[in-house]
């Protein structure tokens, strides 16, 4: 079953934070985050091992919690080159590789 | 160094018709997987491959075969192609969970 995302799509201006949030059925061993722009692959942005760890990157950081089967990506003082579709991948077992992807969140940035 | 290699980049079918989509890693990864991405339901796994000569089903694999003889290559075909199988297919070779992925296939079936 995919990850469930949320919100589905949102618009902000520069300069304002976002946060996206992913939820599985399922117990995770990992949570990966990927950004993919318009006619372009998704590319990976970070992973989160269980036992909630928060992890940054620039000013986008996410959190993952194992217990509530959940990860949320931050993003903070939002930038126009950080418009784009953003996944969450869930693996449920260490070294299974077998990546679940979410459906999908749509940022959008407006000047 | 390329990394993962998709082709075509566009193809059009006409129902019924058979292909291959290829793909191809200089990575020596020996994870690979295949997704096809509609709009509003995310990247959905069709096959993957833990290495050579060993392939399993992913979530949505009906109307797809997979085949893995080598490390670097990982083939997906289309038997009989249906207007359901209308999307944007991408390959992936992951290497501690890390997935990179190719360009992208996008394919309609008319």
């Amino acid at each position: 079953q995919q990850p469930v995302q949320s919100p589905q799509a949102v618009i902000l201006r520069e300069g304002e934070d976002a946060v996206i949030n992913c939820s599985s059925s399922k117990a995770l061993y990992s949570v990966h985050w990927y950004r993919q722009k318009h006619g372009e692959a998704p590319v990976f942005l970070m992973i989160l091992l269980k036992g909630g760890e928060q992890k940054g990157h620039d000013k986008i950081s996410a959190s993952f919690n194992e217990k509530k089967q959940q990860s949320s990506l931050y993003l903070t003082a939002s930038q126009l080159s950080y418009s784009g579709t953003y996944f969450c991948g869930t693996e449920a077992n260490f070294g299974n590789e077998k990546l679940t992807f979410g459906t999908g969140t749509r940022l959008t940035i407006i000047p | 160094n390329a990394g993962v290699t998709q082709t075509p980049k566009f193809q059009v079918l006409k129902t019924g018709q058979s292909m291959t989509l290829q793909c191809a890693q200089d990575m020596n990864h020996e994870y690979m997987s295949w997704y096809r991405q509609d709009p509003g339901m995310g990247l959905r796994l069709i096959h993957y491959s833990v290495g050579a000569g060993i392939t399993d089903q992913g979530e949505v694999p009906n109307g797809y075969n997979v085949s893995r003889s080598t490390t670097e290559d990982f083939p997906l075909r289309l038997l009989s192609a249906a207007p359901s199988q209308t999307s944007v297919y991408f390959c992936a070779s992951i290497f501690r969970s890390e997935a990179f992925f190719g360009q992208g296939t996008r394919l309609t079936v008319v």
